[in-house]
């Protein structure tokens, strides 16, 4: 069964307007993590965040930022005032402790297509 | 300071053959990671070791498969008798193993054309 979903599949925007990515998990798993990856159309896949089950903080990092609430289990993630360079498949993911941290499992990914 | 490499990047091979892939860590992480992304999809999880040992393999990883890490360092992974359906980009990832530092981080990927 799939445990991230990532329903939305393409997201066009212009310029300097913003783009919020939703992202929502399954796990029985008190203590889990949850990641923000970038694939721009080079391929090479980029870490951007990382948020622990313990910590619902929401943050700002520069023009990133993101919204966790578990008791939707949700994890959306905001780039503010977008740019082309923002182009790219965004991938949201989920690692859980009864797999020691190990593997990371990926939704299928929200292409945001940025025009000038 | 390198980040993970893989090589080759691409490869192309015909159906029955065998291809090996290799993949170097960033020098002080201890776990490293296999993936495998097909068009339109997220990465799919294969395997990954601490230091040598293999710790987990996922269903999607056949017999045809096998991965080693022999001094806890570089990886291989090879595909034996190879198939259309193993046409993939083939990621690799590490990371350290600590609660607090697990963020993975991936090279850039062989792609595998199978003809």
């Amino acid at each position: 069964a799939q445990k991230v979903t990532q329903a939305q599949t393409e997201i066009s925007v212009v310029e300097k307007e913003d783009v919020t990515l939703d992202c929502v998990y399954e796990t029985r798993d008190t203590t889990y993590y949850l990641f923000w990856y970038k694939q721009p159309p080079s391929g090479e896949l980029v870490f951007l965040i990382r948020r622990n089950s313990f910590d619902e903080q929401n943050e700002i990092s520069g023009r990133y930022s993101w919204n966790f609430q578990k008791s939707t289990s949700s994890f959306n993630f905001t780039i503010t005032a977008s740019q082309v360079v923002d182009s790219a498949v965004y991938f949201c993911a989920l690692s859980e402790a009864r797999d020691s941290w190990g593997k990371l499992q990926f939704g299928a990914g929200t292409q945001v297509v940025v025009t000038p | 300071d390198t980040g993970v490499s893989q090589d080759p990047r691409h490869k192309i091979t015909k159906r029955g053959q065998n291809v090996t892939f290799r993949c170097d860590p960033i020098s002080e992480h201890n776990r490293l990671y296999w993936y495998r992304q097909t068009l339109g999809q997220g990465p799919e999880f294969l395997t990954y070791f601490q230091n040598e040992a293999q710790l987990e393999k996922s269903r999607l990883l056949s017999d045809r498969f096998s991965a080693e890490r022999p001094k806890g360092s570089f990886s291989t992974l090879e595909i034996q008798r190879t198939e259309q359906g193993d046409s993939a980009m083939y990621l690799c990832a590490s990371s350290l193993s600590s609660f607090s530092n697990n963020e993975q981080f991936f090279g850039p990927g062989t792609r595998l054309t199978v003809l």
